[in-house]
């Protein structure tokens, strides 16, 4: 069964950072495209990031480039959010989602984690 | 980018009744080569992630009800369920992925019992 995790969220203040994971399991987690979507609670959903398979190719939204770095340990099967200089704008719930290459729907969601920004 | 536009916001639908969700996007999501809509829809039901339902713009994920059907091509799509459930009851949302990054969404669709 494909299995993916989310931790690392929580309340952090504005310019504040996070490191966010996602744990992989059930499937061979390095033949993978992995992605990070954003969704503010009650609101759509919202690509950020985007990892190859071999993390030689990674891909961020206009709103997040330059703050955010996503990689990945494919001998860990994780994969990992870096987020700096957070803002209010950044508070949402962030899903790990697994696709078969960049030009493949997202199969499989993780639960998500949320993320609050805020003093 | 491409923009999807859902219509419509929300929609009521009496239990057994046909459901129909439009999906358009700003430029053509056809790729020629292959004759592949690249057009998902998925289902996010409260307080759950979403979840694929159909790729292609009209396969059906595996284990997903016959009653989800999609169909369009080109920049019109639909996403259909012939005879609505209560377990229907959700936000459904249309996603290219033809022209990426960005993997652009549309606002959604919420779906209720009438």
């Amino acid at each position: 069964e494909v299995q993916l995790v989310e931790s690392g969220g929580g309340l952090v203040q504005p310019g504040g950072s996070l490191r966010l994971s996602c744990a992989a399991s059930g499937f061979t987690f390095r033949n993978y495209w992995m992605y990070w979507v954003r969704q503010v609670p009650g609101k759509g959903l919202v690509w950020v990031s985007r990892i190859n398979s071999d993390e030689s190719s990674t891909d961020y939204a206009d709103s997040v480039k330059g703050r955010f770095t996503i990689s990945r340990d494919n001998a860990k099967n994780t994969v990992y959010l870096q987020m700096n200089s957070l803002r209010a704008e950044d508070t949402a719930v962030y899903y790990c989602v697994r696709g078969a290459g960049g030009r493949w729907p997202f199969d499989y969601w993780g639960q998500g984690t949320l993320v609050t920004v805020s003093s | 980018d491409i923009v999807m536009t859902q219509s419509p916001d929300s929609l009521a639908v009496s239990l057994g009744e046909r459901a129909t969700i439009n999906c358009k996007s700003s430029q053509s999501v056809l790729y020629s080569s292959n004759n592949k809509n690249y057009l998902a829809w998925y289902q996010q039901k409260p307080g759950q992630p979403p979840k694929l339902l159909i790729y292609w713009a009209s396969t059906r994920e595996s284990g997903v009800p016959d009653r989800f059907s999609g169909s369009g091509s080109g920049t019109d799509f639909t996403l259909t369920i012939s005879s609505l459930q209560a377990e229907d009851v959700a936000v459904y949302y249309c996603q290219q992925y033809y022209r990426t990054p960005p993997h652009t969404f549309g606002q959604g669709t919420k779906l209720e019992i009438k």
